[in-house]
């Protein structure tokens, strides 16, 4: 066990949809990212959170958002969901924002999303 | 540039024997981090080992071992005396330092799958 919880475990809504994704870090990080792995693109990088703010961006759509809270649990937000955007979405979480080379993250089990 | 590349996308190995996945990796930064990860059918990412581009020896955890061959740029997980449930996607991962500090968290690999046989 990683220490990091997400929920739902599953999730299946349509087309159109918003849902959103929670994530409680280990206790202790400060740090949270979100990981989207699908079958053509992998395990791509969408955003990280650090101690409430917005710290880095990878390829996340402008459909899609995040937010950490002060209780350092973040959420990711998507909205008018498409067939694409069917994967399993990660939350890791690491101890602090230095994001050194050896800084380790450490998974969630993920959200496998499923758009109909 | 594919900074990460994995050659095998699927290994079959007798139980017991050893098993080596293939990593190299692509950066100009001096300063990287090496990560392997381990994701089985039920899909959780396990951090299974790290190596520093600084490391002066190949990092060990357990049953896990780094080759490390820095001037080749190759990172290869060595698994010893493999068990059943060493089945699994195995990812090799790169974290530099870089300008924006690595605050792109990782950049993975596209997975090797290891069926372990009895």
């Amino acid at each position: 066990d990683s220490g990091v919880t997400q929920t739902p475990k599953h999730l299946i809504t349509a087309t159109g949809q918003r849902v959103t994704l929670r994530c409680s870090p280990r206790s202790g990080d400060l740090s949270v990212y979100w990981y989207q792995q699908s079958l053509d693109q992998g395990l791509q990088f969408l955003i990280q959170y650090y101690n409430g703010e917005e710290r880095a961006k990878g390829n996340i759509l402008e459909r899609f958002s995040a937010q950490q809270f002060p209780d350092l649990h973040s959420e990711l937000n998507l909205s008018s969901l498409e067939l694409g955007d069917s994967a399993l979405y990660f939350c890791a979480s690491s101890s602090s924002g230095t994001n050194k080379a050896n800084e380790k993250l450490f998974f969630g089990s993920g959200t496998q999303l499923s758009v109909l | 540039a594919q900074k990460i590349t994995q050659t095998q996308p699927g290994m079959f190995v007798q139980e017991k024997e050893a098993v080596t996945l293939d990593c190299t990796y692509d950066t100009s930064d001096p300063s990287y981090g090496l990560f392997w990860y381990k994701q089985p059918s039920s899909g959780e990412m396990i951090f299974l080992i790290y190596q520093g581009s600084y490391d002066q020896q190949n990092a060990t955890e357990g049953r896990y071992s780094l080759n490390f061959q820095k001037a080749r740029k190759s990172a290869n997980l060595v698994i010893s005396a493999s068990q059943l449930g060493d089945s699994a996607m195995y990812f090799c991962a790169m974290r530099e330092n870089g300008e924006k500090g690595g605050a792109d968290g990782l950049t993975f690999g596209k997975g090797t799958h290891l069926i372990i046989q009895p």
